[in-house]
């Protein structure tokens, strides 16, 4: 079955410790990560995804497949960076649904 | 600006009486999606359309339709809202029915409460 797993609901850390939000998938074929990110009172934005191997905001992702994991990683965590995070699959039928498959999320906060 | 929208962002109805929301994208995307949200059960996908005319039923689709007439606009209409329709939807589109990477990008989100 296709599932992505966030064990972390909340995650609480001081402004400048490292922090990582742990997504772990169950999928047969090749999926396709992403890290969405949803700001107070803001609408849902794609952070990154793991094609691209970039750094948004000094974020990091890196797919596992050995693993089955895309944690989110950040060496030094600011205030800014509180809000709720999802990881997500896409892995449709190829050429078909591109649906998302969702975590239930992780709520950040960085404390001052 | 580059953006979907959706409308109304929060609606408070009763059982029964038939609504529209809707969603419209200025980006000339050919997917678009309807998510609801709910507490402990995450994102889960009602509906889908690859392009004009062609639509789908994702993962909870029962007591929703939608249409697609037009490729700007993806309306979700409850023609009989029942109280476990609370919840929380997002409106979503991306570019085209290419690679699985394409970024979907979100509306604001409509808070409907079902009484």
């Amino acid at each position: 079955a296709q599932r992505v797993t966030q064990p972390e609901k909340l995650l609480s850390v001081f402004k400048g410790a490292p922090v990582e939000l742990k997504c772990n998938y169950s999928y047969s074929g090749s999926p396709e990560l992403f890290w969405y990110v949803q700001y107070s009172r803001q609408r849902l934005q794609l952070l990154l995804r793991h094609i691209s191997r970039e750094s948004i905001k000094g974020f990091t992702a890196d797919l596992n497949k050995g693993e089955t994991s895309f944690h989110l990683k950040k060496p030094f965590a600011q205030e800014e960076d509180s809000a709720m995070y999802y990881c997500a699959l896409s892995g449709g039928n190829a050429g078909n649904n591109r649906k998302l498959i969702w975590g239930l999320g992780t709520s950040l906060a960085v404390n001052p | 600006e580059a953006q979907v929208t959706q409308n109304p962002r929060y609606l408070i109805t009763v059982t029964g009486k038939k609504l529209t929301v809707t969603c419209s994208q200025n980006m000339n995307h050919e997917y678009m999606s309807w998510y609801r949200q709910d507490p402990g059960l995450g994102l889960r996908q009602i509906y889908y359309s690859m392009n004009v005319e062609v639509t789908d039923k994702g993962d909870v689709p029962e007591g929703y339709k939608v249409s697609r007439k037009e490729k700007r606009n993806f309306p979700l209409i409850l023609e009989s809202p029942s109280p476990n329709q609370t919840s929380l939807y997002f409106c979503a589109s991306s570019l085209s029915g290419g690679a699985l990477s394409d970024t979907q990008y979100f509306g604001p989100g409509t808070r409907l409460t079902v009484l």
